[in-house]
């Protein structure tokens, strides 16, 4: 099985700060790395797929890419609404999975 | 809109089985792969299971294959889980999700629904 391994666990920041998140996968996966975004009670949100392509509707401040088998979710300057937790998935073979998840905090 | 809606979770006891729906609409169904997700109380997220857009093709996670079966009714634009041989550690909210291309992002989730394995 590939491993995704997610850093930091959890990070504060405050409005309008820049943050970074990585993603390091076991094994080559290619592009096959997609971002979720989930808050409190609620599903699932997809923010990137292939590693840096954004998803429709989602703000331009995130951003994704990629150097080998790490993976980074960028987000140029933090909104309110985006205090969440922030999760990777490999798509490249299965058990399509995740990492552990990023916890992202109000300072 | 697009919408997926889960149904069928709820409390069993150790051992027993669970059926969970998933019933898409404002999407073409049929051409979407499927999976399910779950997620145990305060934990994070674990892919259970795969279905290609005709049903020919299924994976599972080796911690339910040969106790969970995934299903489609492309006619019903519905998806299915079979959930037998249920364990505590099966605890979870399951979600349903789509995605339109394969190993390239889940775009629609359902809200998810409860399934409890206790005692």
């Amino acid at each position: 099985d590939i491993q995704m391994t997610q850093s930091p666990s959890s990070l504060s920041a405050s409005v309008g700060d820049r943050v970074t998140i990585t993603c390091r996968a076991s094994h080559s996966i290619y592009n096959y790395l997609s971002w979720y975004q989930q808050k409190p009670g609620k599903a699932p949100k997809l923010l990137i797929y292939g590693a840096s392509s954004l998803q429709s509707g989602v703000p331009s401040r995130f951003s994704g890419s990629e150097s080998g088998t790490d993976f980074t979710l960028t987000i140029s300057s933090l909104q309110p609404e985006d205090f969440a937790i922030y999760y990777c998935q490999q798509g490249y073979s299965t058990p399509y999975t995740f990492g552990q998840g990023t916890t992202l905090e109000i300072k | 809109q697009v919408q997926l809606v889960e149904s069928g979770g709820g409390l069993v006891k150790p051992g027993g089985s669970l059926r969970l729906s998933c019933a898409a609409s404002g999407f073409t169904f049929s051409d979407h792969y499927m999976s399910w997700i779950r997620q145990a109380p305060g934990k994070g997220l674990e892919w259970v299971s795969y279905i290609s857009s005709s049903g020919t093709t299924i994976y599972y996670a080796g911690s339910v294959k040969g106790r969970f079966t995934i299903s489609r009714d492309n006619a019903k634009n519905s998806l299915y889980l079979q959930m037998n041989s249920l364990r505590a550690e099966d605890t979870a909210v399951y979600y349903c999700a789509s995605s339109a291309f394969l190993g390239h992002g889940m775009d629609v989730w359902g809200q998810g629904t409860t399934v409890t394995v206790s005692s």
